[in-house]
């Protein structure tokens, strides 16, 4: 089973500022490489798919980039609507995992 | 817009069986892999479960499997989750999703809570 490890487990910053999300798997991944967003109370929205691509609707400032083991995710400029957590995801191989994920948090 | 609706959750004791369907609309259900992905109160996603576009190939997490069985309906648009055994540590909140098999999980439902306890 690839193991994901995310990190930090917290992030706080002001809206505004730029989060880097760092995501490395314990083996190569590809590129098969998803991020997803989640705020309480709700289902997982996803952001970016197989490393780079922003999925409809997706505002420009989320990015992500990496390859095989490590992977970012970078939200170029904080909007109050992004405070939430993040999950990355790796479809490479069965079972399917994800990352214990990234809080993004007000400061 | 694609609609994922969970239902059937509900307290079941240890030792109980559970029926979760999810119905699906908004896209051409049957060209859609499908999936079951779970979250334990205060804790990450995990996945659960996993069902290709005819319904040949299945795909479970070790956690469940022999004790869960996932299955559909493409004529009803349906995906259900049929949880037989359950286990306290089986408490989450269920979410069904769209994709998994060789995609990223594209869209997700707002979840039904299976909490197991005696």
């Amino acid at each position: 089973e690839i193991v994901l490890t995310q990190s930090p487990a917290t992030l706080s910053l002001s809206p505004g500022e730029r989060a880097t999300l760092s995501c490395r798997a314990s083996q190569s991944v590809s590129s098969y490489l998803t991020w997803y967003q989640q705020k309480p109370g709700q289902g997982p929205r996803l952001l970016i798919y197989d490393t780079s691509t922003r999925a409809p609707g997706i505002p420009a400032r989320f990015s992500g980039s990496g390859s095989g083991t490590d992977f970012t995710l970078t939200i170029s400029s904080l909007e109050p609507e992004d405070f939430a957590v993040y999950y990355c995801q790796q479809r490479n191989t069965w079972p399917r995992t994800f990352g214990q994920g990234t809080k993004v948090e007000i400061k | 817009e694609v609609q994922l609706l969970e239902s059937g959750g509900g307290l079941v004791q240890p030792g109980g069986s559970l029926r979760l369907s999810c119905a699906a609309s908004g896209f051409t259900f049957s060209g859609s892999a499908m999936s079951w992905v779970r979250q334990a109160p205060g804790r990450g996603l995990e996945w659960v479960s996993t069902i290709s576009t005819g319904g040949v190939n299945t795909f479970y997490a070790d956690s469940v499997k022999g004790r869960f069985t996932i299955s559909r309906d493409n004529s009803k648009n349906t995906v259900d989750l049929q949880m037989n055994s359950l286990r306290v540590e089986d408490t989450a909140v269920y979410y069904c999703a769209k994709g998994g098999h060789n995609s990223w999980f594209d869209s997700w439902g707002q979840g039904t809570l299976v909490p197991v306890s005696s």
